[in-house]
């Protein structure tokens, strides 16, 4: 089966820089890579996702590129903000293959220092 | 719409009791799942449904039920309670492969169990 692994499990940075978390996977046939955000006492909510047909996709302050010859995904946020302080989860899936199965890293702690 | 909704919020059990978490969805969706959430270990999925009387295991099925009779109902069942389910349960419903509907899955606030 798939098996996702998410580095740092913890990140600080500086309010205003950028903060990068990075997922591997390990099965060639995943094609979706979704990012959960989840804010504490809350459910995990999608902040943006990729499919393997793109290699990078941006949505204002968040990015997620993709490199699929190397198994490796990540998120990129810029200019952080104190908001932005959650759980950050790296997920990878098989769409259209029948199982839509999503695996998940182990998440990572993202503290913004104002 | 309310979402995906959890019931109840917390709860304590002891060693051996059985208990229902409940999950609904009032999305339409036909895909929904439950996961578990411990610390260091990120979510694992432990069943899932793709629709109304289909169900299947995920990676850590061992200790729970489940039936999808509604679309809208996926009630989690823990037969006889051990202490390695505490945990935090979190439902999740999505359109699945309906492309129409993108294949984002939507959580719900979350259980928290302990079994002493």
């Amino acid at each position: 089966g798939e098996n996702v692994e998410q580095h740092p499990s913890t990140l600080s940075v500086q309010e205003g820089d950028s903060a990068v978390i990075k997922c591997t996977y390990s099965d060639s046939a995943s094609n979706y890579f979704p990012w959960y955000k989840q804010e504490l006492g809350k459910g995990p909510q999608l902040i943006i996702d990729i499919r393997s047909n793109v290699g990078e996709k941006k949505d204002q302050r968040i990015a997620v590129t993709l490199n699929k010859t190397a198994k490796h995904f990540s998120l990129h946020i810029t200019e952080t903000q104190p908001e932005d302080s959650a759980v950050y989860f790296c997920a990878a899936s098989e769409i259209g293959g029948g199982n839509e199965k999503l695996t998940f890293g182990t998440g990572t702690r993202l503290t913004i220092i104002p | 719409n309310a979402g995906v909704t959890q019931t109840p919020k917390f709860q304590v059990l002891k060693t051996g009791q059985s208990m229902t978490l409940q999950c609904a969805q009032d999305m339409n969706h036909e895909y929904m799942s439950w996961y578990r959430q411990d610390p260091g270990m990120g979510l694992r999925l432990i069943h899932y449904s793709v629709g109304a009387g289909i169900t299947d295991q995920g990676e850590v099925p061992n200790g729970y039920n489940v039936s999808r009779s509604t679309t809208e109902d996926f009630p989690l069942r823990l037969l006889s309670a051990a202490p390695s389910q505490t945990s935090v349960y979190f439902c999740a419903s999505s359109w699945g492969l309906n492309p129409r509907g993108g294949y984002t899955q939507y959580f719900g606030p979350g259980t928290r169990l302990t079994v002493l």
